[in-house]
């Protein structure tokens, strides 16, 4: 089954204690992103990555690292949360790496993070 | 640059009537425009997508759209509400050559029997 796997699904930490959440996707795509959903604002892209070493900001790339050694991973990595991190994650890919923009975005389920 | 205004944050129906989630947008370049769906603790679905072909554009579940140039709208439609579609709709544009897509601050659906 083609799937975007993230984990973990829920996660409480405190302000400083780097995490890394990470993302698996089984359908060779190139392009891969994280953005945050959070009330009222949609969802914001922090990172997007078009192939494997090759990653680049997104909107909000503030506070967070992404790195993209093999194709199928995208791990997302807060060196030291802090409590306005707190916030719903997805992950998502695509074949979007025609650059067009027409790729359909396949997301995982959510990651919800709490920053105390 | 892009952007997209979702119109309602809340839109309410009964189940059987028509649904019109509203999506304005606004793109230097000829834009993807797409629908996505997020049930409740879940992930985002593609609804369905506008990439220059036919302007009214079919997708799954019984949802359309229809992209207009002039009015620089994406409107999300469906004739017959079910209680099943209550969720939160986002609309997204996304520029040629553009890898960072704009979502739109999304829509809820509630559904009334």
């Amino acid at each position: 089954e083609a799937q975007v796997t993230q984990n973990p699904r829920y996660l409480i930490t405190v302000t400083g204690k780097k995490l890394t959440v990470t993302c698996s996707q089984n359908m060779n795509h190139e392009y891969m992103s994280w953005y945050r959903q959070d009330p009222g604002l949609g969802l914001r892209q922090i990172y997007y990555s078009m192939n494997v070493e090759v990653t680049d900001k997104g909107d909000v790339p503030e506070g967070y690292k992404v790195s993209r050694k093999e194709k199928r991973n995208f791990p997302l990595i807060l060196e030291s949360p802090s409590p306005n991190q707190t916030s719903l994650y997805f992950c998502a890919s695509s074949l979007f790496s025609s650059g067009t923009g027409e790729g359909e975005l396949f997301f995982g389920e959510g990651s919800r993070l709490t920053v105390l | 640059a892009q952007s997209v205004t979702q119109l309602d944050s809340h839109v309410s129906v009964s189940e059987g009537t028509p649904v019109l989630l509203r999506c304005n947008y606004s793109s230097s370049y000829s834009p993807s425009l797409f629908w996505y769906v997020q049930h409740p603790n879940k992930g985002l679905q593609l609804l369905l997508k506008y990439t220059s072909a036919a302007t009214l554009v079919k997708g799954i579940n019984g949802f359309e759209a229809e992209f207009k140039k002039s009015e620089t709208s994406f409107h999300l439609t469906k004739p017959s509400a079910h209680m099943s579609d209550a969720a939160e709709y986002f609309c997204v544009v996304s520029e040629g050559g553009s890898y960072i897509p704009t979502f739109g601050r999304g829509t809820s659906l509630i559904v009334h029997p």
